[in-house]
């Protein structure tokens, strides 16, 4: 699978977009582009996916550029319960392959 | 719909001890993953079924670690014996379509080996 990368850590202001980035400038065209997040102590939750188009859910909004290179989750309006480590992730088969994640700190 | 089980939730034991931990997934899915998260790290698959056949577990330590999932519905992970790099927590998480199927999570068991 592509590998990709994301920032350590963030901060957003409760009730603000939050904008999250990805870099995966190594996927292939039958890669998807996967998020998920983990509230502490909790397992992690699936939010949203995409493969070239972008993508909107009740939960957050999914931009990829148009070479695929990079992606950008968006969470409309963050709330303190958004605090969480999120991961982006590049599949291709059934596997999840976790990196570190982006852990996003949402200040009232 | 009722979530993916785990239990106990926590464990404490000894280096050299062996441990179990219990999965019931969600009813209906056919695919089952073990994953181990260690503090500060991602989660990484340790084992994937397919109804009752195991389809990867190159990630598995089989020298101490063994899994199976009687039945195709409840699955167990075992430890023994266990080291002290095995504290982590142990997440079960099931799909329903197995490729690319949307994977659920249950809320891990955190063991500590002292």
């Amino acid at each position: 699978d592509a590998k990709t990368t994301q920032p350590t850590s963030m901060d957003c202001a409760e009730g603000r977009a939050a904008n999250l980035p990805c870099n995966h400038s190594t996927i292939s065209g039958n890669e998807y582009v996967y998020w998920y997040r983990q509230i502490h102590s909790q397992g992690p939750q699936y939010i949203i996916h995409g493969l070239k188009n972008n993508e909107t859910n009740e939960m957050a909004s999914l931009i990829i550029t148009e070479d695929r290179k990079s992606s950008t989750l968006i969470l409309p309006h963050a709330t303190l319960r958004d605090t969480a480590v999120y991961y982006c992730i590049v599949r291709n088969d059934y596997k999840l392959s976790f990196g570190a994640g982006t852990t996003v700190t949402v200040r009232a | 719909e009722a979530g993916v089980a785990q239990s106990p939730r926590y464990k404490i034991i000894e280096k050299r001890q062996s441990v179990a931990f219990w999965c019931n997934p969600i009813s209906g899915h056919a695919t089952l993953y073990w994953y181990q998260q260690i503090l500060g790290q991602g989660p990484k698959l340790l084992i994937q079924f397919q109804n009752n056949g195991v389809v990867d577990d190159s990630q598995l330590p089989k020298d101490r670690f063994s899994a199976e999932r009687l039945k195709g519905v409840d699955s167990t992970l075992k430890i023994q014996p266990a080291k002290l790099e095995d504290s982590a927590v142990y997440l079960c998480a099931s799909s329903f379509a197995g490729l690319f199927g949307e994977q659920y999570f249950g809320p891990g068991t955190r063991l500590t080996v002292t």
